[in-house]
């Protein structure tokens, strides 16, 4: 069965520190990577996709990814109290229109 | 503004009585899905059109159906709720196999 795993937290991170959040997957076919972050009550929001190997910066946020390994990883520098959320990992395996997605990892900045 | 609509934002129904939940777009996106989010919980791909095409994941129960009659509405048809239907209601769009667009969702409590 094809899995995304992540570590559900919490994740505690001093304010203006980096964050560090880490995902890993199951099937070797995986072609593309994706980081959602969603707040309490809310629904997902996309930060950033990646597909080939290596770091992909934007702004405050990269993505890193090394398909060898199986692991993505999102860092978020100089964090902030309304980086507080959970951050999901979705992974797309065969370029079909499916996500195959982690059960997140909370995330609390603390001031 | 280019969204994902969804209608209403929380439902309340009683514990076998039918409820429908609306989602439009003004994307023009080919892709819409409907997905169910439990507390603390990865989103669970319910259905997903592509264009008229219905995909229906083989663990949905039967209880849970759909429509698209057109490229901008989707709706989800609980025809039974029960108490373990109560969740957020996510509904999705994309264009291409990777993004996915997410609308507010639609919170249910079944009573």
């Amino acid at each position: 069965q094809k899995e995304v795993e992540q570590n559900s937290g919490p994740l505690s991170v001093p304010e203006g520190a980096i964050a560090s959040l880490n995902c890993t997957y199951s099937d070797r076919g995986s072609q593309s990577f994706f980081w959602y972050r969603q707040y309490s009550g809310k629904s997902p929001e996309l930060i950033m996709f990646i597909y080939s190997n290596g770091d992909k910066e934007d702004g405050r946020f990269t993505a890193q990814l090394n398909k060898a390994s199986q692991y993505v990883s999102l860092l978020i520098r100089d964090s902030q109290p309304s980086d507080s959320a959970t951050y999901l990992c979705a992974v797309n395996i065969a370029s079909n229109y499916q996500l195959i997605w982690g059960a997140g990892t909370k995330l609390i900045i603390k001031p | 503004d280019a969204m994902v609509i969804q209608n209403p934002r929380y439902q309340v129904t009683q514990f076998g009585k039918p409820v429908t939940l609306s989602c439009s777009q003004t994307l023009n996106h080919n892709v819409m899905y409907w997905y169910q989010q439990k507390s603390s919980q990865a989103p669970k791909l319910l259905f997903h059109y592509y264009d008229k095409d219905f995909n229906n994941e083989a663990d949905t129960p039967d209880n849970f159906q759909s429509r698209r009659p057109n490229t901008s509405f989707c709706f989800l048809d609980i025809r039974s709720p029960g108490l373990g239907d109560a969740a957020m209601y996510l509904c999705a769009t994309s264009r291409d196999p990777n993004e996915q667009f997410f609308g507010p969702g639609t919170r249910l409590t079944v009573l």
